[in-house]
């Protein structure tokens, strides 16, 4: 099946400071991939859809300006946390869709942030 | 899309089937069923869709009823690593269209 990849797996910062998460499809090229963040005990919440070459497209009440999603190509999209702070420790989440597929949405295995 | 209601848990023993249901009374005609499931603290897998004939994979089978305002996803024969939470959503399959998460079934499978 399909793989996505997250880089890295767990991180730790401190406040104020700036935080970039890798997802990367690893068999399979990707037009569009999306970012959900999920708080404990708490279902996944979608923040944006990222497609190749063009802007994100971000979810009512997230700030653009502080998630910044890059998608530079059908394998890797960044997320970065700017100016991160203990309120965006949470469970960031990728997904992707295979190209010309079944539309099928393959998820990565997750990036825990904690924010000190 | 449509909304889904499924209970918030559910206890299987180990070896039996599994029965998860999921409510969807305002499904559109070109609306699809999707299950998915999370593991703890791991990213949400994909286990099986359809739209209204019943599938089955290597993972599952997935039963829709004849009106497609319900559904069961049926593991035949659950073990303690399908402990998870099971997601129902109901979607267009239309290109870039990101799936929206509800609060899903909490599994328990003991022995």
């Amino acid at each position: 099946g399909a793989v996505v990849s997250q880089h890295p797996s767990w991180v730790i910062c401190k406040s104020g400071t700036s935080v970039k998460i890798e997802c990367r499809s690893l068999d399979f090229q990707a037009t569009t991939m999306f970012w959900y963040r999920q708080f404990p005990k708490q279902s996944l919440m979608l923040m944006a859809t990222s497609n190749e070459g063009s802007k994100a497209t971000y979810e009512q009440g997230v700030e653009k300006d502080k998630f910044l999603i890059n998608h530079a190509s059908l394998t890797l999209s960044t997320l970065t946390v700017t100016s991160a702070h203990p309120e965006d420790s949470s469970f960031y989440i990728c997904s992707a869709i295979l190209a010309g597929g079944t539309d099928t949405q393959y998820f990565g295995p997750g990036t825990r942030l904690t924010v000190l | 899309d449509a909304k889904t209601t499924q209970p918030p848990s559910m206890d299987c023993a180990e070896g039996r089937a599994a029965n998860l249901p999921c409510n969807h009374s305002t499904i559109s005609g070109n609306e699809y069923v999707y299950w998915y499931r999370q593991i703890h603290s791991q990213g949400p897998q994909y286990i099986i869709h359809g739209l209204k004939n019943n599938e089955t994979n290597e993972m599952a089978s997935l039963i829709i009823t004849e009106d497609r305002k319900s559904s069961t996803l049926i593991l035949p024969h659950a073990t303690l690593r399908d402990t998870a939470v099971y997601y129902c959503i109901v979607r267009v399959m239309q290109a870039g269209t990101a799936l929206i998460f509800g609060k899903g079934t909490t599994l328990s499978v003991s022995s």
